[in-house]
């Protein structure tokens, strides 16, 4: 267990639809990065928010939106969700940029 | 997109034998990192290795790395069952350190007992 924790577990929503998943970061972690991971391929980097302002992005459209609040916990938002969301959600949080990343269970999230 | 390949995508030996794993990547790196996913679960950091670093080690864990040829290797020594799982490995490419991290496709290892 890292102390990072998501919710909720497993997610089904239908095209066009929108989602909101949550991520607690570890104590004293003040850098949230979040992931998508599709079925057998490793985990893509899609934003890191650091003390509340995002702070990187991977190849992810606007409608994958994040925020992070005062206590570091953090929120994906995807609007007008496609078929290919369907993935595992990881969030990681860290103490800094740069140092070690400590990930959460996940969220599965199926889109019909 | 994914910066680092794993070699090979899948590793099957028995208890107690060592496990070595690859990974190549294309560009500069701050860091590189492994980490160990069980089934679709969260993944678990193994070690860290910084770009001026070459070797570490973590109890039954070796990492190496040559930044020269782009590449790294993770060496599990006295493999258990309970090893199996996929393994990853993942390089920090962004400026300033921000966390960008890019994940290769991953090694399924399975030892069996």
């Amino acid at each position: 267990e890292t102390g990072v924790t998501q919710s909720p577990t497993h997610l089904i929503k239908t095209r066009g639809q929108q989602v909101t998943l949550r991520c607690s970061s570890q104590s004293g972690h003040n850098t949230v990065s979040w992931y998508q991971q599709a079925l057998g391929q490793g985990p893509q980097f899609i934003f890191q928010y650091y003390r509340e302002e995002e702070n990187g992005r991977g190849n992810f459209p606007p409608r994958f939106s994040g925020l992070q609040f005062p206590n570091y916990s953090s929120e994906l938002n995807v609007n007008a969700l496609e078929l290919d969301d369907s993935a595992l959600y990881l969030c990681a949080s860290s103490m800094g940029q740069g140092d070690e990343q400590f990930f959460g269970p996940g969220t599965r999230l199926t889109v019909l | 997109s994914q910066q680092g390949e794993e070699d090979p995508q899948a590793l099957s030996i028995q208890e107690g034998e060592n496990a070595t794993m690859n990974c190549s990547y294309k560009t500069s790196i701050n860091n590189l990192q492994w980490y160990r996913q069980n089934s679709g679960r969260g993944l678990v950091h193994l070690i860290l290795i910084r770009s001026n670093e070459r070797e570490k080690h973590s109890g039954r864990l070796r990492v190496t790395l040559d930044t020269s040829k782009k590449s790294s290797s993770l060496l599990i020594t006295a493999s258990r069952a309970a090893d199996t799982a996929s393994y990853f490995c993942a390089t920090d490419v962004g400026p300033y350190n921000n966390n960008d991290m890019r994940f290769g496709a991953g090694t399924r290892l399975t030892v069996k007992p």
